[in-house]
This record gives structure tokens, sequence and C-alpha cells, in this order.
């Protein structure tokens, strides 16, 4: 039973298309991110929702647009993809308990043509 | 903001021997500094962590130790195995709760060879 999941799990795509990634989360927790790998394995935050209210909202472009319907659920969207978003997407939760332990999804690798 | 860098990128061990990776954070405030160990095709997994109250923390084979003064920590594995191949992330944050952002480290590539 899948803790993080995220949809899909490759992605091939042509410049100036819109894509969306899809994470569900069935560990119960408040607080759930996106995180960006880049081609050197550099982790870096993007966004995070606690409850679904934005919290977190590092320098991002416009064109990506999270979105968390309930607190099991953030989605990312991207319009009008670059060859620069060619990364692998990590969707991960953390409760509000005292452990600070981060769970990953096992990430979306979107490739942009 | 919070700013940490990890070294070396790479590091190569014969099998038994151990394996040290070493962080440094820039943010005074960071009082939570966690381990991440990621496999191929596989998401970060939390391996161990420790909080600005303690020095060292120990679990089993995997050690870490932190120097509040000098603003670094360090990953210390005994009588690696080929499983323990894998990337290794450092991280630093203010507070483990789900609002805090964790800043990750640049990564370590860790080769076991036999």
């Amino acid at each position: 039973d899948t803790a993080v999941s995220q949809t899909p799990k490759y992605l091939v795509t042509q410049m100036g298309n819109d894509k969306s990634i899809k994470c569900e989360q069935n560990l119960g927790h408040d607080t759930m991110y996106w995180y960006k790998q880049d081609s050197k394995k550099f982790l870096k935050i993007m966004f995070s929702y606690n409850n679904k209210e934005l919290i977190i909202n590092e320098t991002v472009p416009n064109r990506f647009s999270p979105k968390s319907p309930d607190k099991a659920h953030l989605n990312l969207h991207i319009n009008s993809l670059e060859l620069g978003d060619s990364a692998v997407y990590f969707c991960a939760s953390r409760g509000t308990a005292d452990t600070g332990e981060l769970f990953f999804g096992e990430g979306s690798r979107l490739t942009v043509l | 903001g919070e700013n940490v860098e990890q070294h070396p990128s790479t590091l190569s061990v014969q099998e038994g021997d151990s394996a040290v990776i070493k962080c440094t954070y820039s943010d005074s405030a960071s009082n939570y500094f966690p381990w991440y160990k990621q496999e191929l095709g596989k998401g970060p997994q939390l391996i161990i962590d420790i909080r600005s109250n303690v020095g060292e923390k120990k679990d089993q084979r995997i050690a870490v130790t932190l120097n509040k003064t000098a603003k670094h920590f360090s990953l210390h594995i005994t009588e690696t195995q080929p499983e323990d191949s894998a990337v290794y992330f450092c991280a630093a944050s203010r507070g483990w709760g789900g609002g805090n952002k964790l800043t990750f480290g640049t990564g370590t590539q860790l080769k076991v060879e036999l």
C-alpha cells in the first residue's frame, strides 16, 4: 500500500504543451510538497501546502501552478513547457507530529522535447 | 535563506571500509538535520536525523555528528556493504514540523566496491 503515490511516473511531451502531475498520500499528513530534482541530482523545493493552504512558494515561474483539492492530494500543473523543465518531480508529505520525516513519492520524470 | 554545502560529490570505498560525508549550513537558527538516501529510480528516504540539542546519534552502522559552533554535520557509515551504494543527501531546517522548509545539500554518490 503506497504511502505517497504520483502519476504519471514518466511523461514525454513537446515544448509549449501543458501537462499535470498528480500526487496522493494516505498517511494522514497535513503538509505536502513538490520538489524538483535536476540532472545533477539537486533537490529544490518548489511549493508546500498545509491543509490545502499554500505556505511555501519558492521562486518558480508562473507557468507552474499547484493545486490542493484536499489535504491528501497535491497536483502540479505546468503550462507552456520549456526544455529546462525537464527533471524529476517529487511529491512529499510530512506530518505535524514530533518526527520531521519527509515521505517522498517515487518521482515523475518529465522530458520536454 | 539557508544554504547547505555537501562534500564530496562522489565517494568510492571498498566493501567493509567506512564512508564519511560532510555538510555545512549557513543559518545559525537551523536546528534539525536529517540525512536521506536515494536509490536509483526511487524517492529519497530518511535514514537518520539529529536535532541541535545533541552532538551525536547512532543507529547500527550509521552515525551522525553535529558541531553547532562550526555549523557542520557529518554522516558516518561503518562496515559498508554493496547495498549502501546510493546518493546521500544532507538537509537542514528551522524546526521539524510540517510547515518548516527543508533545504537539501547537493548530494553524494556513494559507491561501495566489492
